[in-house]
């Protein structure tokens, strides 16, 4: 049977729309984070990041927020286009220059 | 610029045979990095290099797998047996640093 792996996190929004896609870290010692794309058949590519001394951060359509408090981070994407579907990591830095990455959400835009 | 280059981008292997795949970095990127990432995951460390050292190797299997940069710039990581649960995506990734790193387009096994 399937694992439960392959049942990735789903986000569906229409063209046009904001998309946020939510991520909850593991270790409160985290001081860096990232949020990666990925198409399919393709490797990660960097989006923006944030460090633990800021909680909110602005990039072209896309802006992260950072809550430590209760360990979350979100991605927003605002006027979601269908070049934007693709699966999303978000990334931690624990302090260790080693990234532990997250499950992944697939968003799926729809016209 | 040419970014991260791996190869090769798809291999099919029978379990017991051995494999190796190869990266090419960004030029000047001291860090490079070997990511496994398993179906509908996300990628998990395997070894990190600074320049042709070893820095963290913690999650390799040491049994199996092994890697080198011998000169500091192209890495190769191997596998050998190759096992049916070593079917992924092996990402190769660099940095002039830490933190931001710069993905290749992966090298797919398929052991069967």
């Amino acid at each position: 049977g399937e694992s439960v792996g392959l049942h990735l996190p789903t986000l569906s929004v229409q063209e046009g729309d904001n998309s946020i896609i939510n991520c909850a870290y593991s270790n409160s010692a985290s001081d860096y984070f990232i949020w990666y794309k990925q198409e399919s058949g393709k490797g990660p590519q960097f989006i923006i990041d944030i460090r633990s001394n800021m909680d909110k951060r602005q990039g072209q359509r896309v802006t992260v927020l950072l809550n430590k408090t209760v360990k979350h981070l979100s991605l927003q994407i605002a006027a979601t286009q269908p070049g934007d579907s693709a699966v999303y990591f978000c990334a931690e830095n624990p302090r260790t220059d080693k990234l532990i990455f997250g499950t992944g959400t697939r968003l799926q835009v729809f016209p | 610029e040419a970014g991260v280059v791996q190869s090769p981008r798809y291999k099919i292997i029978e379990k017991k045979q051995p494999v190796a795949f190869w990266c090419n970095p960004i030029s000047g990127h001291n860090t490079l990095y070997w990511y496994r990432q398993n179906l509908g995951q996300g990628p998990e460390l395997l070894i990190r290099y600074e320049n042709e050292e070893a820095v963290d190797d913690s999650q390799l299997p040491k049994d199996r797998f092994s890697a080198e940069r011998l000169k500091g710039v192209d890495s190769t990581l191997k596998i050998q047996p190759a096992e049916l649960g070593d079917s992924a995506v092996y990402l190769c990734a660099s940095s002039p640093g830490a933190n931001v790193l710069t993905f290749g387009a992966g090298s797919r096994l398929t052991v069967l």
